[in-house]
């Protein structure tokens, strides 16, 4: 089915490792964004990309890096995890003929 | 300038009733306000959205007004029903440019049955 999936769905890990999230779009949206929701902040924008090999960073972009090497996947990389990292990850994609932005269905990580 | 502010932070309505919720920007080059509704555990899904050039859109028992003077937004649920208990954020977007969003902190609506 065409949508947006992320992986994994859950991921516990330790303070000071790499874990990678994944993101995976089929509609060849041309934009993806990678958002944090913390409670009492809502949704705050992480990263984002207009196409492949386009990043820029977003309101929160610290301790985090991105890359789009296909116009489907954008990897969203905690390069030493900290517990102010623990929160819930949600890629989104939209673009260029609309404004809407479709959000996939999240990662929980949780930072020990 | 950049900060959507959202409220009330929670709403309890009784079922029939009208869910109110209210936003205000200060960028006046935001041009696209979506709402988006989020159920527990899963992803926000696009509800409704609206242009400054009208004052109003509605889809169903969903209303958003618009005022572009006082730079507000809301959202009105009509005849709320225990199933649009959810979250629900108001975002706005320039057009031209980067499709970036800057969201409201979010009102979660509870709807008593």
């Amino acid at each position: 089915d065409a949508g947006i999936t992320q992986s994994p769905r859950y991921k516990i890990t330790e303070t000071g490792r790499q874990v990678t999230l994944m993101c995976h779009q089929t509609w060849s949206h041309s934009y993806m964004f990678w958002y944090r929701q913390d409670l009492g902040h809502g949704l705050r924008l992480i990263y984002y990309s207009a196409a492949a090999d386009i990043t820029d960073k977003g309101e929160v972009p610290d301790g985090y890096v991105v890359s789009r090497s296909k116009t489907e996947n954008f990897p969203l990389t905690l390069e030493s995890a900290t517990r102010s990292q623990t929160s819930v990850y949600f890629c989104a994609s939209g673009g260029p003929h609309s404004y809407e932005q479709y959000f996939g269905p999240g990662t929980r990580l949780t930072v020990t | 300038q950049q900060q959507v502010k959202q409220s009330p932070q929670s709403l309890i309505v009784q079922k029939g009733g009208i869910s109110i919720i209210n936003c205000a920007y200060e960028n006046t080059a935001f041009d696209y306000f979506p709402w988006y509704q989020q159920f527990p555990g899963k992803g926000p899904a696009l509800l409704i959205a609206i242009r400054p050039d009208v004052s109003e859109k509605k889809e169903g028992r969903f209303t958003i007004s618009f005022n572009k003077s006082a730079k507000q937004f809301s959202l009105h649920i009509m005849d709320s029903q225990p199933g649009d208990s959810a979250t629900y954020f108001c975002a706005a977007s320039t057009t031209s440019g980067t499709y970036k969003y800057i969201f409201g902190t979010g009102t979660r609506l509870k709807v008593l049955a």
